[in-house]
Order: structure tokens, then C-alpha cells, then sequence
């Protein structure tokens, strides 16, 4: 089975505070992405990366940068919380099949708060 | 023009009944169709997939694509209480390995 880990399932931290998400899988997909959900908007990206230091923004990229070193390691990072994005955020992993043809497997999410 | 529409909800349906929830897409280029089930607090999990124009059956689901009319349909049967959660229905995007989301139906099965 696929295995989308979190580092954590609840966090809250300040504003102005530097944030770091990490998220683990142990597939060796080659895509990563992570999203935020909330209520009323749906999964909205922020970045993805289809391979170690490669990475490309998603459709809500500001005020977050991430980091992958490793391919098993996708680490979304807040530069300075800000009480907006107090949020659900998942990560997710797919496999590098055909384009088009990926699924995506979903972390169990971190719910962030931001004071 | 969103570019994946799902019908918000809540869709009450009772138990036993048949569960339908449809997902229009814009993008005619789109080849795979997705649906993810999220319970409450949880993260989505995948329940099926189609590529191919008609139905696919797993169970008491099926998936039903028209890619002529830009839709895509998920029916469940015998619908069970433990089936209440949020629909996501998603598209791929383009020839790159993102999906475009749609927002999501809630789904309530009345006992």
C-alpha cells in the first residue's frame, strides 16, 4: 500500500513564525504536490514537483517556498505565518506513468493555525 | 467558467437507494477522470478511475464518462449510511501530472 506520511496531524504557531510541513512516502513516486483546503474553495495547489529540486508553482504559491531534497521528502515551508493561512494543508504523491494517467494518493493532512 | 463543476450539495438520498453524483469538465483535451472520497476531517482517498468513454464498474460503484457532453457521473448502489462523506471529482490537466479539483458534493445517506 501506499504510505503518505505528515509530520504533523495539528499545529499551531504564530504569526510571523517560519513554518515548516514535511511529508514522507515510501512509493518512490516521483510527483509531490501539496494543496490547502478550505471550506467552500476545494483543493487549491500551491506547489508540486515532479523530481528531486525540480519544483513548479501551483495556483496559490505566495508566501510559501518548498524544498525537495530527496525523492521520498516534499517539505512545504511558510516563510512568516500569516492568520490567512490557517488552513488544511495535504500532500499528496503519484506515481510517473503516462502523463494524464496518474493518481494521486493522498497524507492524512495537517491542520495548521496560525494566532 | 470553472474548470470542473460539481453540484455542491448536500444530496440526500436514502438508504439503499442509488446515489448520483455528476462533474462536468471544460478542458475537451482532458483523458483521466478521477473520484476521491473524503470523510470529515480526513484527507481524500481514491474510490475509481475511468479514461475510456461509457462505464466501469467496481462494486457497487460505476463510473460513467461522456467526453462528447463533458461529463462524468459516479453512481453508487445500495447506498449505505457509511457512505455519507464529500465527493471530489478531478480531471488531469493538460499533458503535465497536476488534476484540476472540483469542489466537492456532500453526500448524506438517511438510514
Amino acid at each position: 500500500d501506499v504510505k503518505v506520511t505528515q509530520s504533523s496531524r495539528y499545529l499551531v504557531k504564530r504569526t510571523g513564525e517560519k513554518v515548516f510541513l514535511e511529508c514522507v512516502q515510501d512509493m518512490d513516486h516521483e510527483n509531490m504536490f501539496w494543496y490547502r483546503q478550505d471550506p467552500g474553495l476545494g483543493l487549491r495547489l500551491i506547489y508540486f514537483s515532479y523530481d528531486v529540486k525540480m519544483k513548479e508553482k501551483g495556483d496559490i504559491p505566495e508566501g510559501y517556498s518548498v524544498s525537495r531534497e530527496k525523492k521520498e521528502r516534499f517539505s512545504l515551508i511558510l516563510e512568516s505565518a500569516s492568520t490567512n493561512q490557517t488552513s488544511m494543508y495535504l500532500c499528496a504523491s503519484s506515481p510517473r506513468r503516462l502523463a494524464g494517467m496518474d493518481e494521486q494518493f493522498f497524507g492524512p493532512g495537517t491542520r495548521l493555525t496560525v494566532l | 467558467q470553472k474548470e470542473v463543476e460539481q453540484n455542491s450539495g448536500p444530496l440526500s438520498v436514502p438508504e439503499g437507494a442509488i446515489a448520483s453524483l455528476n462533474c462536468t469538465y471544460s478542458d475537451r483535451g482532458s483523458q483521466s477522470f478521477f473520484w476521491y472520497r473524503q470523510y470529515s476531517g480526513k484527507s481524500p482517498e481514491l474510490i475509481m478511475f475511468i479514461y475510456s468513454n461509457g462505464d466501469k464498474e467496481d462494486g457497487r460503484f460505476t463510473a460513467q464518462l461522456n467526453k462528447a457532453s463533458q461529463y462524468v457521473s459516479l453512481l453508487i448502489r445500495d447506498s449505505q449510511p457509511s457512505d455519507s462523506a464529500t465527493y471530489l471529482c478531478a480531471v488531469n490537466k493538460d499533458s503535465n501530472y497536476q488534476l484540476i479539483w472540483g469542489a466537492g458534493t456532500k453526500l448524506i445517506i438517511k438510514p
